[in-house]
């Protein structure tokens, strides 16, 4: 089974502008969660999405948004850029959860963002 | 809230040497836990899982953790480290109901010749 996959794999944008990245989960996953990576923060979480509906969200401000279409594809949307969200986004798709909702994450390789 | 403390930020282990990463968490009641492995440049790898039962789990590559309810702790450990182990090691506290990860800051791990 091919793993979660992430595009772009790298991206350069400007402060101000807007960026959108695509997360593909593993087949049969239903399940798609953001993370943001940055070496001051570290590993926090951004949103989840299951069935095309946002169930679990992060403290990030609205300018970071998402959605899932009905292949379980997600993307994730950052408006009006800032230098500090400079970082690397990362995917991670589950099967369709179990006892408590909670499933193993999978994680893709991530989106290096750059913000100039 | 929930929260998780790696206290090592670094650890340097001689090849062969035997390894014991440390994660303590905080949650009021038994959440799930996981680590996480990841090279540069790269995506998390899962290494192990607890979500109930034994609380010495097994994962790949060699390592195992244990869940100590008592301590609040579930610390990863391997017999004999490989150089290609030096990597960062993530671990991640999951509430009940919840699929929300909540990752420690991380361990480096460094591996002398």
């Amino acid at each position: 089974k091919a793993g979660v996959t992430q595009t772009p794999r790298y991206l350069i944008k400007t402060r101000g502008q807007q960026v959108t990245l695509s997360c593909s989960p593993i087949s049969g996953h239903r399940s798609v969660s953001w993370y943001q990576q940055t070496p001051g923060q570290g590993l926090q979480f951004l949103f989840e999405y299951f069935s095309e509906t946002q169930r679990n969200k992060g403290n990030f401000p609205g300018r970071f948004s998402g959605r899932q279409f009905s292949n379980s594809r997600s993307e994730m949307n950052v408006s009006t850029l800032e230098l500090g969200d400079s970082a690397l986004y990362l995917c991670a798709s589950s099967l369709t959860p179990g006892t408590g909702n909670v499933d193993t994450q999978y994680f893709g390789p991530g989106t290096r963002l750059t913000v100039l | 809230a929930q929260s998780v403390t790696q206290p090592d930020i670094h650890i340097t282990v001689s090849e062969g040497a035997s390894l014991e990463l440390r994660c303590n968490y905080s949650y009021g009641a038994t959440p799930y836990l996981f680590w996480y492995v990841q090279s540069p440049g790269q995506g998390l790898q899962l290494l192990l899982k607890y979500f109930s039962g034994d609380t010495l789990v097994q994962g790949i590559k060699g390592f195992e953790a244990e869940f100590k309810r008592s301590q609040s702790s579930f610390n990863l450990r391997k017999p004999s480290v490989h150089w290609s182990d030096a990597a960062e090691y993530f671990c991640a506290v999951a509430p009940y109901n919840f699929n929300k990860f909540y990752f420690g800051s991380g361990t480096k791990l460094n591996v002398k010749p």
